[in-house]
């Protein structure tokens, strides 16, 4: 069974950091691309970054140089350091396998809250 | 950049057909994946691939992609179905994924 389980949210002040952590299980991690998706409450999907299975990273424009992406394949791990936190990046942040075939997110993860706030 | 409009709500009667629109610049050239997502609950592929069906989605949903449009129609509609909708592309020309607005199906 395919498991996405995100860790390390919670309560931040506005210019702190954050690590946060998806660990997959029941597949073959080191091949699928993997992204985080966020959303603020009552509102839409927001994509935040994408890993290829080869490394390549992606990133929207709003957080890039201050969030990045990377994996452990050995630990079968997602990881996103978000650093420079502003009150905009308050949201429930999934983490998402992309499928092998057609590129859409066939599993979530459950999300996780990031609250930046004084 | 690539943007994806759907309509904020959608209703129907319970046993009808739901048609749920994604418009984009020539999004027929584009791979477009649907998820549902119930309050409180992580998003849920309905479709992949504009017509693509994922294990355990009943075959009352189905996706089309033509021109400018892409839609998820949802037959024989149940209270079971309400939920926001929300359309996905990958637009390759910047690198990044694109999710629509967001469509909320209430059943009258």
């Amino acid at each position: 069974e395919v498991q996405l389980v995100e860790s390390g949210g919670g309560l931040v002040q506005p210019g702190g950091s954050l690590r946060l952590s998806c660990a997959a299980s029941g597949f073959t991690f080191s091949s699928h691309d993997m992204h985080w998706v966020r959303q603020v409450t009552g509102e839409g999907l927001e994509w935040v970054s994408g890993i290829g299975s080869a490394g390549a990273t992606y990133y929207l424009g709003s957080v890039k140089g201050r969030f990045t992406i990377s994996r452990e394949n050995a630990k079968n791990s997602l990881y996103l350091q978000m650093n420079s936190l502003r009150a905009g990046d308050t949201a429930v942040y999934y983490c998402a396998r992309v499928q092998l075939d057609y590129g859409g997110y066939d599993f979530w993860g459950q999300g996780i809250l990031v609250t930046v706030s004084s | 950049s690539y943007v994806l409009i759907q309509p904020p709500s959608v209703s129907v009667a319970p046993g009808q057909t739901a048609s749920i629109t994604c418009g984009g610049n020539n999004i027929g050239s584009k791979s477009v994946h649907w998820y549902q997502q119930k309050p409180g609950q992580a998003p849920v592929m309905v479709v992949y691939g504009n017509r693509g069906r994922p294990s355990g989605i009943p075959e009352r949903m189905s996706g089309s992609n033509s021109g400018n449009t892409a839609t998820l129609t949802i037959s024989r509609v149940d209270a079971g179905d309400e939920a926001d909708y929300y359309c996905q592309v990958w637009d390759s020309s910047s690198d990044h994924v694109v999710f629509g607005g967001g469509t909320k199906l209430t059943v009258l």
